[in-house]
């Protein structure tokens, strides 16, 4: 069965200081990749997605996230993180059954 | 905007009830899901349709079931509610392959 594993639980920073969140996958095939955030008291929103072509995708709020074929692997990044970023994040994968990670809680300090 | 709507922000019930949780989607999504999120343990999927009467069983669907007798309309029941069912519960919708729309989520608690 395919799995999504997210490296780190709770991460804490200050602010302007960068962010990597780990995200790794078990599945063979063809995938498409999600990462979401959910802000304190809202609903899960998304964040950016990869379906195909340049792994390197774009979202909002000045997110990215790589994805590495060879390493399973969808590391979601920041360079510069706010006080604003505060939030759950997950990283989720497709096909199938939806597969959601565990979750990241970051919280940024001011 | 696609919009998901679920019927209660908040609910509370007691043991052995049979409880209904409803949820709306108004983008004609193929694709429904409900979820339950617990603390440490992220999002387990509970089920999913993906079409009009189509159901399958996700990761726990232990002690659930659900109906989907319209495309816009999903519901999940708790046959006999316990208090290791007290969470808070997700549903979302999409087309296939594309992301999902969740909604706001319905905490319940089992007394």
């Amino acid at each position: 069965a395919q799995s999504v594993s997210q490296h780190n639980h709770h991460v804490i920073l200050s602010e302007a200081a960068s962010l990597e969140l780990g995200c790794n996958y078990s599945y063979g095939g063809t995938v498409n990749l999600f990462w979401y955030v959910q802000y304190p008291g809202q609903h899960l929103q998304l964040l950016l997605k990869y379906f195909s072509g340049d792994p390197l995708v774009k979202g909002i709020k000045g997110f990215e996230a790589e994805f590495i074929k060879s390493k399973f692997s969808f590391n979601l990044r920041k360079p510069s993180v706010q006080w604003s970023d505060t939030a759950e994040y997950f990283c989720a994968v497709i096909p199938g059954k939806s597969t959601f990670g565990d979750g990241t809680t970051l919280t940024v300090k001011p | 905007d696609v919009k998901v709507t679920q019927s209660s922000r908040y609910l509370v019930k007691r043991t052995g009830e049979k409880v209904f949780l409803e949820c709306v989607q108004d983008m004609d999504h193929e694709n429904m899901f409900w979820y339950r999120q617990d603390p440490g343990l992220g999002l387990r999927l509970i089920y999913f349709s993906y079409d009009v009467k189509m159901k399958e069983k996700g990761d726990i669907p232990e002690g659930y079931s659900v109906s989907r007798e319209k495309k816009e309309r999903f519901s999940l029941i708790l046959e006999s509610a316990s208090t290791n069912q007290t969470s808070m519960y997700l549903c979302a919708s999409s087309y296939r392959g594309q992301p999902q729309h969740f909604g706001d989520g319905t905490r319940l608690s089992i007394l």
